[in-house]
């Protein structure tokens, strides 16, 4: 079946450094890419729609300069969080539309710890 | 936009039936579908409907009724490694954004 790849698993990082997350499908194409946040405890926050070969579209209140969304090519889009602070530590994980059960595949997942 | 609530958390036994519930405010949606989700894991895909009944899968049941604006999500003969989140979720209609609810913990003990 379709596999989306997230890498890292897990990431430490000093206040202040810049993290990239990549999500890559494996055997399939992927034109969308969703990249969701959660925080402990709470619900997987949408936030941004990422279309390869276009820029990404941001929700509201998530700021586009500090999480910057690269989708270069149909199997891999990459998330960097910028001058990241403790409070950007979560749980960030990517999804790709159009395959999988009910049409998204999930990549695993990553944890952020900024310190 | 789609607003999505359920119960924060459900606590039962092993052995036990569980109903967790969904209302929902949507503007335009394919259908509703549920998630588990265990600590540190990603969201893995349970349940769908598309029109409104119950859809039986195994020991899981979900059930839909669009004219209420509510699902459900049954858990039957629950067992310990059912202990976990659980997330109602609908497609946007207009830009396919798989949009979450507030999720459920639940927990079964022995």
């Amino acid at each position: 079946g379709a596999v989306v790849s997230q890498h890292p698993s897990w990431v430490i990082c000093k206040s202040g450094t810049s993290v990239k997350i990549e999500c890559r499908s494996l055997d399939f194409q992927a034109t969308t890419m969703f990249w969701y946040r959660q925080f402990p405890k709470q619900s997987l926050m949408l936030m941004a729609t990422s279309n390869e070969g276009s820029k990404a579209t941001y929700e509201q209140g998530v700021e586009k300069d500090k999480f910057l969304i690269n989708h270069a090519s149909l199997t891999l889009s990459t998330l960097t969080v910028t001058s990241a602070h403790p409070e950007d530590s979560s749980f960030y994980i990517c999804s790709a539309e159009g395959t999988g059960p009910y049409g998204y595949t999930f990549g695993s997942g990553t944890r952020l710890t900024v310190v | 936009g789609q607003s999505l609530e359920q119960p924060s958390e459900v606590t039962a036994v092993e052995g036990a039936i569980v109903q967790i519930n969904c209302t929902y405010q949507t503007s335009g949606f394919y259908g509703l579908s549920w998630y588990q989700q265990h600590d540190g894991g990603a969201p893995t895909f349970l349940s769908y409907n598309a029109l409104d009944g119950l859809e039986e899968t195994g020991r899981f049941s979900s059930f839909l009724s669009r004219s209420d604006s509510y699902g459900y999500l049954l858990l039957q003969e629950l067992q310990m490694k059912d202990s976990a989140s659980y997330f109602c979720a609908v497609r946007d209609w207009d830009t396919d954004k798989l949009i979450f609810g507030t999720g459920t913990r639940l927990q079964v003990f022995p």
